[in-house]
């Protein structure tokens, strides 16, 4: 299994409609991940931190299961300004390093 | 505002020339930085761990001798691309985390987009 591996997408979502993404990490020790937004030719910044079960921040949930080593990401009531590539992030397996997905492409269509 | 700040955000080289490219943390120090390259439509692949006074480690695939690192203060790093060929075309960014917050966030730079001709 790759350290963090996610679907590429595209996902192509109609503006209003709920969204999610699932990533698979390997690190079955891993205590905290992330969900980093990153448009086009920029840099990634940070979208939420999942540290326990999950955490909700508006209309962003995420979930931890850590008996099948994914998180997701939900995105609800979705805005045109959500499209981007979302990059799941987990800690490198013994070291304070993070490794990235791919990322999952989104857009919304209007 | 940035917390991480680099600097150039483009440049444009010819081939066999070297480029160098910072990173500032704004208002933290910062003892270690991370450099990562992204490639078009690809992830962020992790190149070097920056350490402040002393060598960088480099991860697997990753030349030493062609990826110098210096971080010679606790708010600056450095990566200067020697020899620089169109194939060393890529995005560059550094990231670092703030001490004074412990989630483990990664703050980045705003990137440096390098064009080698």
């Amino acid at each position: 299994r790759k350290e963090v591996e996610q679907d590429p997408g595209p996902f192509n979502v109609p503006e209003g409609a709920t969204v999610a993404f699932n990533c698979t990490y390997s690190n079955s020790a891993s205590q905290s991940f992330f969900w980093y937004r990153q448009d086009c030719r920029k840099e990634p910044k940070l979208l939420m931190s999942v540290y326990s079960s999950g955490n909700e921040d508006g209309r962003f949930t995420a979930q931890l299961n850590r008996a099948s080593q994914y998180i997701s990401l939900l995105i609800r009531d979705s805005k045109l300004s959500d499209s981007a590539t979302y990059l799941c992030v987990a800690p490198r397996r013994g070291n304070e390093k993070l490794t990235f997905g791919t990322g999952t492409r989104l857009t919304i269509i209007p | 505002g940035a917390v991480v700040s680099q600097h150039p955000s483009r440049v444009i080289c010819k081939s066999g020339t070297s480029v160098k490219i910072e990173c500032r943390s704004l208002d933290f120090q910062a003892t270690t930085m991370f450099w990562y390259r992204q490639f078009p439509k690809q992830s962020l692949m992790l190149m070097a761990t920056s350490n402040e006074g002393s060598k960088a480690t480099y991860e697997q695939g990753v030349e030493k001798d062609k990826f110098l690192i210096n971080h010679a203060s606790l708010t600056l790093s450095t990566l200067t691309v020697t020899s620089a060929h169109p194939e060393d075309s890529s995005f560059y960014i550094c990231s670092a985390r703030n001490p004074g917050i412990n989630t483990g966030e990664l703050f980045f730079g705003e990137g440096s987009r390098l064009t080698v001709l």
